[in-house]
């Protein structure tokens, strides 16, 4: 079946830790996306990426760093630059401008 | 109000009730987009709905959009206990590119 594959689906990071979460799909899809998801909140862009070997920042990229090297897969490191990191982490993709995405099952980034 | 803000924040209606939620926003857009999210899991598409369209049906699920009003509502018909879950608007700007913009979402809880 195709769809997107997040993992882990939970990751607990010490303070000055880098920590890469993976974002894999078989869909086919052109454009990947990372967004951060507080308690009770919206979902927040981080990056997003159209291409291959492209990527825009999102709302709030500071801290974090993409690389999207191959159309399948769309990693996302969390620096230790991103002072607040402890949040839901979701991975989406979709085949452009006027469609839905589709949604992995997210990572939970707890710091301990 | 924020781009892509849902109205109530919270419902608790009896199963076989219908459920309405509002979605209002600020910018022009490309199309608008609802999805469900059961917690701790990732957000799942449930219509999309282009600027130049007014309504639209899927099984249960009614959505209008009012581009005068830039306002959109989803109508969930004969609620039932498994639609228990947070619903989210997500608007893809006009002049946005990629860029889905989600609001903080509806919870709604269905009683048995």
């Amino acid at each position: 079946d195709g769809g997107i594959t997040q993992s882990p689906k939970y990751l607990f990071r010490k303070e000055g830790q880098n920590v890469t979460l993976s974002c894999e799909q078989n869909l086919n899809h052109d454009a990947m996306y990372w967004y951060r998801q507080d308690p009770g909140q919206g979902l927040r862009l981080i990056y997003y990426s159209q291409i291959v070997n492209d990527f825009q920042k999102g709302d709030i990229a500071e801290g974090y760093s993409v690389s999207r090297e191959k159309k399948e897969s769309f990693p996302l490191t969390v620096t230790s630059a991103q002072k607040n990191p402890t949040a839901f982490y979701l991975c989406a993709s979709n085949p452009g401008t006027n469609y839905g995405y589709t949604f992995g099952s997210g990572t939970r980034l707890t710091v301990v | 109000s924020q781009q892509g803000e849902e109205d109530p924040q919270a419902l608790s209606i009896q199963e076989g009730e219908n459920a309405t939620m509002n979605c209002s926003y600020k910018t022009s857009i490309n199309n608008l987009q609802w999805y469900r999210q059961n917690s701790g899991r990732g957000l799942v598409h449930l219509i999309l709905i282009r600027s130049n369209e007014r309504e639209k049906h899927s099984g249960r699920l009614r959505v209008t959009l009012d581009t005068s009003k830039k306002s959109s509502s989803l109508l969930i018909t004969a609620s039932r206990a498994a639609d228990t879950a947070s619903y989210f608007c997500a608007t893809a700007l006009r002049s946005g590119g990629f860029k889905t913009i989600f609001g903080a979402g509806t919870r709604l809880f269905v009683k048995a």
